[in-house]
C-alpha cells in the first residue's frame, strides 16, 4: 500500500544547529515528493518539492531535500535552525496520473535556545 | 494574488447544530480538497473536487458530512448534526491541476462542538 511515514512525531534542535527531519515513502512509479510546513495557527505552505531530475531540492530559508530511490526517502535538511523554524513539517508523496497526496503524520521541530 | 480564504476562522457549535464552513480558493484553480486535522489522526482527506465536480467525497465523512462547490470560486463544507469528536481544524487548499502542482492552503477553521 502505498504510505508515507515520518518516524519522528517530535525533534529538538539547538538553534543554529544542523537539522535533518526524516521521510520514507512507499509508492508504485516515481513520486512527485514535497514538504510543507505549518507555522502555529497557520495553514500549510510549500516548502520545497521533488520532480524526477536531480535528487537535491533547494527550498526556501535554507533548507533542502534529497531524494533517494533506493531507500525510498526524502529528507529534509537545513544547516543551521533559526527559533522562526518552530513549526511543524509534513512531507507528502503523489503522482501526475492520481490526484491523491498521502501524507505523512507531521514532525514538531522544537527549537533550544 | 490573493490566497485560498476560509471564514470563520472559529466557530463553535452545540452538538447536534449544523454549521458551514466556506472557503474560496486561489482564482484560476482547477483542484479543491477539505482536510481535517487532528493531533491523533493528521490530515485526513474530506472531499476533492476537480472543476467542481465531485472527485472522492471522503468515505468514512459521507453520512453527516457534505462540501459543495456551487462555482469555481467558491465552496462550503456543511456538517449536520455535529457531534463532539467533530471538533478538529478544517482546512480547505487547492492547487492549479495534477498530482505536481503545489496545494496552496487557507488558514483553517478551528472547530469546538460543545
Amino acid at each position: 500500500a502505498q504510505s508515507v511515514t515520518q518516524p519522528d512525531a517530535r525533534v529538538t534542535v539547538s538553534e543554529g544547529a544542523s537539522l535533518q527531519l526524516r521521510c520514507k515513502y512507499s509508492y508504485f512509479g516515481t513520486p512527485y515528493l514535497f514538504w510543507y510546513v505549518q507555522y502555529p495557527r497557520q495553514g500549510l505552505q510549500l516548502l520545497l518539492k521533488y520532480y524526477p531530475g536531480d535528487p537535491v531540492v533547494q527550498g526556501v530559508n535554507g533548507f533542502e531535500a534529497e531524494f533517494s530511490k533506493s531507500n525510498s526517502s526524502f529528507h529534509l535538511r537545513k544547516a543551521s535552525v533559526h527559533w522562526s523554524d518552530w513549526a511543524v513539517y509534513f512531507c507528502a508523496v503523489s503522482m501526475d496520473s492520481n490526484y491523491q497526496l498521502i501524507w505523512g503524520s507531521g514532525t514538531k521541530l522544537i527549537i533550544k535556545p | 494574488d490573493a490566497g485560498v480564504t476560509q471564514t470563520p476562522r472559529h466557530e463553535v457549535a452545540e452538538k447536534g447544530q449544523t454549521i458551514i464552513l466556506k472557503c474560496e480558493p486561489v482564482s484560476g484553480h482547477n483542484d479543491l480538497f477539505w482536510y481535517r486535522q487532528t493531533k491523533i489522526q493528521g490530515l485526513e482527506l474530506l472531499s476533492y473536487f476537480r472543476s467542481k465536480s465531485l472527485m472522492e467525497d471522503g468515505g468514512a465523512f459521507k453520512d453527516r458530512f457534505k462540501a459543495e462547490m456551487l462555482n469555481s470560486s467558491f465552496s462550503t463544507l456543511k456538517i449536520q448534526p455535529t457531534e463532539p469528536k467533530d471538533s478538529a481544524v478544517y482546512l480547505c487548499a487547492s492547487r492549479d491541476w495534477g498530482g505536481a502542482e503545489t496545494l496552496y492552503f487557507g488558514s483553517g477553521t478551528r472547530l469546538t462542538v460543545l
